[in-house]
């Protein structure tokens, strides 16, 4: 069973370079959601993704994109990448409209210079 | 202030302690979820839970909906337990809000 699968698991980048991370999961889980994870605070949703075909912005939206490529695949875009996004980046997903667990990938650490 | 509380941030215990963190949450919700992080690694759920009190070996996790306060507590903790415990909360649309996480340190 591999959940969920996120990579890279490391990454730096170059202020104003662009990159995507990659999200999968095996699971046949609807919703799937892209969190952020800075030292003190809470994780902070990015966006998410209720089902195929749908995405919405979630608490710190701004200086990214997604793609809900099909079921399976979430990824998150950094365009023109800032050092403010430095931080860990984690997916995950679950079943929407059920009190299910939420399953995490490993995480991405992401460094802008 | 935020949706999330958590107390303490930070906790050390001896081996053998039993060990109490506290989740208290501003909004309505119909899950409440503990989820363990050890360093530099990923997110586990340890609990989800909508009412009443869950165990999992030695560890049990309690909500009261109406007080909207969660505990997470570790029996006879050991050093393996040493990590971020991590409340969140499920509101609309399955969205999870978090808390900032408490760091426990078992020393022996």
């Amino acid at each position: 069973n591999a959940g969920v699968t996120q990579t890279p698991k490391f990454q730096v980048l170059k202020t104003g370079q662009s990159m995507t991370l990659q999200c999968a999961q095996d699971m046949n889980h609807n919703s799937m959601y892209w969190y952020r994870q800075d030292p003190g605070m809470g994780l902070r949703l990015i966006y998410y993704s209720a089902s195929e075909g749908t995405t919405d912005k979630g608490e710190v939206p701004n200086g990214y994109n997604v793609s809900r490529l099909n079921k399976r695949e979430f990824s998150l875009r950094l365009e023109s990448a800032a050092p403010s996004q430095t931080s860990v980046y984690f997916c995950a997903s679950t079943v929407s409209g059920l009190n299910t667990e939420a399953f995490f990938g490993q995480g991405t650490r992401l460094t802008v210079v | 202030k935020n949706e999330v509380e958590q107390s303490p941030q930070n906790l050390t215990a001896q081996e053998g302690e039993f060990i109490t963190i506290n989740c208290s949450y501003s909004v309505g919700i119909s899950a409440l979820h503990w989820l363990q992080q050890h360093p530099g690694g990923g997110i586990v759920s340890l609990f989800m839970l909508s009412s009443g009190k869950k165990k999992h070996g030695r560890l049990i996790a309690t909500i009261n909906i109406q007080e909207k306060h969660s505990s997470l507590h570790i029996t006879a903790s050991h050093p393996r337990d040493s990590a971020v415990y991590i409340c969140a909360v499920r509101g609309t649309a399955s969205k999870l809000t978090f808390g900032t996480g408490t760091r426990l340190q078992v020393t022996l």
